[in-house]
């Protein structure tokens, strides 16, 4: 699987909108980019997926770029329950075995 | 609520000692995952089953690292000899695809 980008960390004010970026030069064709994020303490919870065109659930939004060589995932309005570590994965379609393969993430500090 | 339940949530063992953890999948759930994660790392794949059927395995999996599916439903992971490095969290998730579904871990100590 392609390897993505994050930054360590990032902090935001509560109640304002939250964008988190994820770089995947080497994204190819078959890779659906996923989102989960994980709670302290808890295991990790699916957030959101796409493959070209951006996309939106009552979680988040998806926004990919048009060479889907990176994405962003968008947290409308940031809530203290949204302080959590994110992480943005590549899963190749063609993968039968859905076996992701998971970086660092990003640690989303929420300040109230 | 009918998420992915693991057991224990915590277990301190000494080094040597064998432990086994269990995972309760969502029962529709064909496929299931055993992942690895230590502190301020993403989950580490070890396994999977694609019903009573283990399809992979880790690299990560050594000797000393079994997991069993009997009848396509719940799921044990045994470690024997636990040796100090094998403290983590270990994780459990299921899924008939995307997305995956995950317990909420137990934390493995070894002393």
């Amino acid at each position: 699987d392609a390897k993505t980008t994050q930054p360590n960390s990032m902090e935001s004010n509560e109640e304002e909108p939250v964008h988190l970026p994820c770089n995947h030069s080497t994204i190819s064709g078959t890779d659906y980019i996923h989102w989960y994020r994980q709670l302290p303490s808890q295991g990790p919870e699916y957030v959101i997926h796409g493959l070209t065109s951006n996309v939106n659930n009552r979680m988040a939004s998806l926004a990919i770029a048009e060479d889907r060589k990176s994405s962003t995932l968008i947290l409308h309005r940031a809530t203290l329950r949204d302080a959590a570590v994110y992480y943005c994965i590549l899963r190749d379609v063609m993968d039968s075995n859905y076996q992701l393969i998971w970086g660092a993430g990003t640690k989303l500090i929420i300040k109230p | 609520d009918t998420g992915v339940s693991q057991d224990p949530r915590h277990k301190i063992t000494k080094r040597g000692q064998n432990v086994t953890f269990r995972c309760d999948p969502i029962s529709e759930h064909n496929r299931l995952y055993w992942y690895r994660q230590t502190l301020g790392q993403g989950p580490e794949f070890l396994t999977y089953f694609q019903n009573e059927a283990q399809l992979e395995k880790s690299r990560l999996l050594s000797d000393r690292f079994s997991a069993e599916r009997p009848k396509g439903s719940f799921s044990t992971l045994e470690i024997q000899r636990t040796e100090q490095g094998d403290s983590a969290m270990y994780l459990c998730a299921s899924g008939r695809g995307s997305p995956l579904h995950f317990g909420n871990g137990t934390r493995l100590t070894v002393t």
